[in-house]
């Protein structure tokens, strides 16, 4: 997979947005942004992604720059469930298996 | 609809024995994954079956085997168990036309 960088940790208030970055600085044209989350101890979930353009589904928002080098993705209202280690994940083009890195563990705090 | 359904969800094991963990998706999907996580790291792949009657090698597969029993189903199998396999195993499927993964509840597995 594409490389790519997420900080270890974030921290945010209840109720406020939470902003995810990922650089993702090598990424190819015809590869996607993927982003999972691990609540604890719990299988890995899919969120959502995307390619070029902003998408937008029932859990999250995905933003992708226009020159694709990174991304953030954002949980406009967090809630204290939405505590999770966030991984972003560029799958290499025709290969079949993905690649979980340490990704961001989200604190949401009261 | 299950989705991924793992067996058993927590199993004890001495040094030296062996054990099957088995796997079955019902999302009728081709690609189906077994990963470990061990505690503060992200999730490693062990094998994965690109589709029914296919096994690959992961990133760590040394000590483990895997069978691709049908479309459905996915086993991971340790001959000789060791200490160093202690960790959670999740099994994992995915469709052709995407990356989206599904995951099970996983397998806590302790060797002693």
């Amino acid at each position: 997979d594409a490389k790519t960088t997420q900080p270890p940790s974030m921290d945010c208030a209840e109720g406020r947005a939470a902003n995810l970055p990922c650089n993702h600085s090598t990424i190819s044209g015809n590869e996607y942004v993927y982003w999972y989350r691990q609540i604890h101890s719990q299988g890995p979930q899919y969120i959502i992604h995307g390619l070029k353009n902003n998408e937008t589904n029932e859990m999250a928002s995905l933003i992708i720059t226009e020159d694709r080098k990174s991304s953030t993705l954002i949980l406009p209202h967090a809630t204290l469930r939405d505590t999770a280690v966030y991984y972003c994940i560029v799958p290499i083009y025709g290969y079949s298996t993905l690649t979980f890195g340490k990704g961001t563990m989200l604190l949401v705090s009261p | 609809n299950a989705g991924v359904t793992q067996t058993p969800k927590f199993q004890v094991l001495k040094t030296g024995q062996s054990m099957t963990l088995q796997c079955a998706q019902d999302m009728n999907h081709n690609s189906m994954y077994w990963y470990r996580q061990d505690p503060g790291m992200g999730l490693r792949l062990i094998y994965y079956s690109a589709s029914e009657g296919t096994t690959d090698k992961g990133e760590v597969p040394n000590g483990y085997n895997v069978s691709r029993l049908n479309k459905r189903e996915f086993s991971l199998r340790l001959e000789s168990a060791a200490p160093s396999q202690t960790s959670v195993y999740f099994c994992a499927s995915k469709s052709t036309t995407n990356e989206k993964l599904f995951f099970g509840s996983g397998t806590q597995l302790s060797v002693l």
